[in-house]
């Protein structure tokens, strides 16, 4: 596509759901990039895939969190028993293999735990 | 571990007048890439600039340039003739050019505001 796709863009679910979050990236991107955002804050990395090679997973902040990628293109970021500090905008990034030119960007989603 | 910070939490700028916005920056690496990107409400996180550390020329893109400081580790991004598009929150981040892949690092973000 011509752009990073992310859905859904906005989400509100109960807290101890489970929440999977979807990240399209651009064709041809072979690198996958979730960042979160919270409230006032940066952007925290949380996870990321290059091609065929083995995730790093350094930035997931529990195991409540795990991403897959397939075909080496859409990515689900699933946060199980969501907690309300999971609240956040999570955003999504691709790249050519060495981003170099920096990353495009999703808009994201605002994920909201009540 | 590299470390991103931007010290000015919220900047504001009249319209058509020139704002910098700092950030300063961690690593005892000696080739890294510096991005400022911008995130308007939108949410879409858009590339500003980027400077490549092994290039001592300071980079410029239309009304934006940055002051790249390697020594001090300084990377400030100067907005001249402010529109009212350009209120937005600005992030300064860093890559390793080796190495954590492409993994950027952020700072915590400035809040422009443009007064017009």
């Amino acid at each position: 596509g011509a752009g990073v796709s992310q859905s859904p863009s906005n989400k509100v679910t109960e807290k101890g759901k489970d929440v999977e979050l979807r990240c399209d990236p651009i064709s041809g991107h072979t690198a996958l990039y979730w960042y979160r955002q919270s409230l006032g804050q940066g952007l925290e990395f949380l996870i990321y895939f290059q091609g065929n090679s083995a995730p790093d997973k350094s930035g997931l902040p529990s195991d409540r969190f795990s991403a897959e990628r397939t075909g080496g293109s859409v990515s689900t970021l699933t946060i199980q028993r969501t907690q309300q500090e999971d609240s956040a905008v999570y955003l999504c990034a691709s790249s050519e293999t060495r981003a170099n030119y920096g990353y495009t960007f999703g808009s994201g989603t605002r994920l909201t735990v009540v | 571990a590299q470390t991103v910070t931007q010290s000015q939490p919220e900047m504001s700028v009249q319209e058509a007048e020139t704002v910098t916005l700092s950030c300063t920056y961690d690593t005892s690496e000696s080739d890294y890439y510096l991005f400022w990107y911008k995130q308007p409400p939108s949410r879409q996180m858009i590339l500003v600039i980027r400077q490549e550390a092994y290039k001592q020329q300071n980079a410029t893109e239309n009304r934006f340039s940055v002051n790249f400081q390697k020594a001090a580790k300084s990377f400030s991004l100067k907005i001249s003739d402010s529109q009212l598009g350009d209120a937005a929150m600005y992030f300064c981040a860093y890559r390793s050019y080796l190495n954590q892949g492409g993994k950027l690092i952020f700072g915590q973000g400035t809040e422009l505001s443009v007064k017009p």
